[in-house]
């Protein structure tokens, strides 16, 4: 089944605690990019990669890292997470550009930072 | 960058009646997606539509992109309709709209 893997789907962690979400897709697709949603802001990129080794930021990129080592995965990092990255994230991947068909969401991480 | 305005905001229904969502642009569009964000939190593709009209079952959808805007039709709404509707557009950017929450009523 074609589908984009998010894990873990919820975690609660620490202030300053390094943490990593997964993100992972059996599509052979290209693009692949990072999203936040919160409440009356609707929903927010944080980086996007439109092939292997490359990355671009998006609109809210302070506080995250990504990489793209390969094609399949597109991980996000939070190297010191503070609260307020406290939200629900989203991996999203498509064939090329970002806005073509196929654009796929990933179920989401709700993430929870005390 | 783009503006996106999504209306109306908040729209309640009951089943069967139609409905049209609409999504403005402040600037040109070249690229235009539909999205529905269920009850659940999953969002799902619904239309990539950077011109013209497409129809999928009851759903279809308009982009007028020389007046800026796109319309979702919703037809014979159902209670599995329900959740927030998004577009996203833009030409070399493109940008969420805020949403549009649908609640269908049985």
């Amino acid at each position: 089944e074609a589908q984009v893997t998010q894990n873990p789907r919820y975690l609660i962690t620490v202030t300053g605690k390094k943490l990593t979400v997964t993100c992972s897709q059996n599509m052979n697709h290209e693009y692949m990019s990072w999203y936040r949603q919160d409440p009356g802001l609707g929903l927010r990129q944080i980086y996007y990669s439109m092939n292997v080794e490359v990355t671009d930021k998006g609109d809210v990129p302070e506080g995250y890292k990504v990489s793209r080592k390969e094609k399949r995965n597109f991980p996000l990092i939070l190297e010191s997470p503070s609260p307020n990255q406290t939200s629900l994230y989203f991996c999203a991947s498509s064939l090329s550009g970002g806005w073509g068909y196929g654009y796929t969401f990933g179920s989401g991480t709700r993430l929870t930072v005390v | 960058g783009i503006q996106v305005e999504q209306s109306p905001p908040d729209l309640i229904l009951q089943e069967g009646a139609n409905s049209t969502l609409r999504c403005n642009f402040s600037d040109s569009v070249n690229n235009l997606q539909w999205f529905h964000q269920n009850p659940w939190g999953q969002l799902i593709n619904l239309f990539y539509i950077p011109s013209g009209t497409k129809q999928n079952g009851r759903l279809s959808a308009t982009t007028v992109a020389t007046e800026r805007y796109s319309l979702l039709y919703i037809s014979s709404s159902q209670t599995t309709d329900s959740g927030v509707y998004f577009c996203r557009g833009g030409s070399e950017k493109l940008v969420f709209g805020k949403g549009t929450k649908l609640t269908v009523n049985p």
